[in-house]
């Protein structure tokens, strides 16, 4: 069974610029969610989708944050602009049913 | 406010050395507690999910534990490639709240 996948695993911009990260979730799995992880630190919820609808935004930053989920599958996450502080790694995690999410490799974004 | 805090942050063990790593909660309506291992530069990996308090489950030198205000995480013999970040989170249903982690080293 394929994983979760997420690009691109690393990039770097300057402050003020625009990122945008992208995930494909396992097969199947409804809920999908972006956690923001900065170093030292357990992730933090960004967003959370069931399928194609959002059902907790409450911690995205949506000045500069923006995310959506097509078709409730894949599902991009934005920032701009970005802040020094937006330096972490963003994660995309899936999840079937009740249980365990899954998490893909991660996002390492670097804002100089 | 629900919280998880994981202690201590960072461990140094010999190789051989059994120990265990802390999680304590403060969440109304528990649903799960889950640990995961992450590995640098890596998303975290599923250990156990555990569900009501007195639960265990085990894989390989790690054995996990519930109560009704914590969780440990124990490591029997670790070896050098157990070193990671062990993370703990727990759900109330669709929520899940992480601990900041205990960055475990084992020394050869």
């Amino acid at each position: 069974e394929a994983g979760v996948a997420q690009s691109p695993r690393y990039k770097i911009i300057e402050k003020r610029q625009s990122v945008a990260f992208w995930c494909n979730p396992i097969s199947g799995h409804a809920t999908l969610y972006w956690y923001q992880q900065i170093l030292g630190q357990g992730p933090k919820l960004l967003i959370q989708f069931q399928n194609n609808g959002v059902v907790d935004d409450s911690q995205l930053p949506k000045d500069r944050f923006s995310a959506e989920r097509l078709k409730g599958v894949d599902s991009t996450l934005k920032i701009q602009p970005a802040k020094l502080e937006d330096s972490a790694v963003y994660l995309c995690a899936t999840r079937w049913a009740p249980g365990e999410l899954f998490f893909g490799e991660g996002s390492r974004l670097t804002v100089l | 406010e629900d919280q998880v805090t994981q202690s201590p942050e960072a461990l140094r063990l010999q190789e051989g050395e059994s120990s265990s790593l802390n999680c304590s909660y403060t969440v109304s309506g528990l649903r799960g507690l889950f640990w995961y291992r992450q590995d640098p530069g890596k998303g975290p990996e599923f250990l156990f999910t555990l569900y009501s308090a007195g639960e265990e489950k085990e894989k390989e030198r790690l054995k996990a534990t519930l109560t009704k205000k914590e969780s440990f995480l124990h490591i029997t013999a670790p070896k050098p490639e157990d070193s990671a970040t062990y993370l703990c989170a727990v759900t109330t249903g669709n929520q899940f709240y992480f601990g900041t982690g205990t960055s475990l080293t084992v020394i050869p």
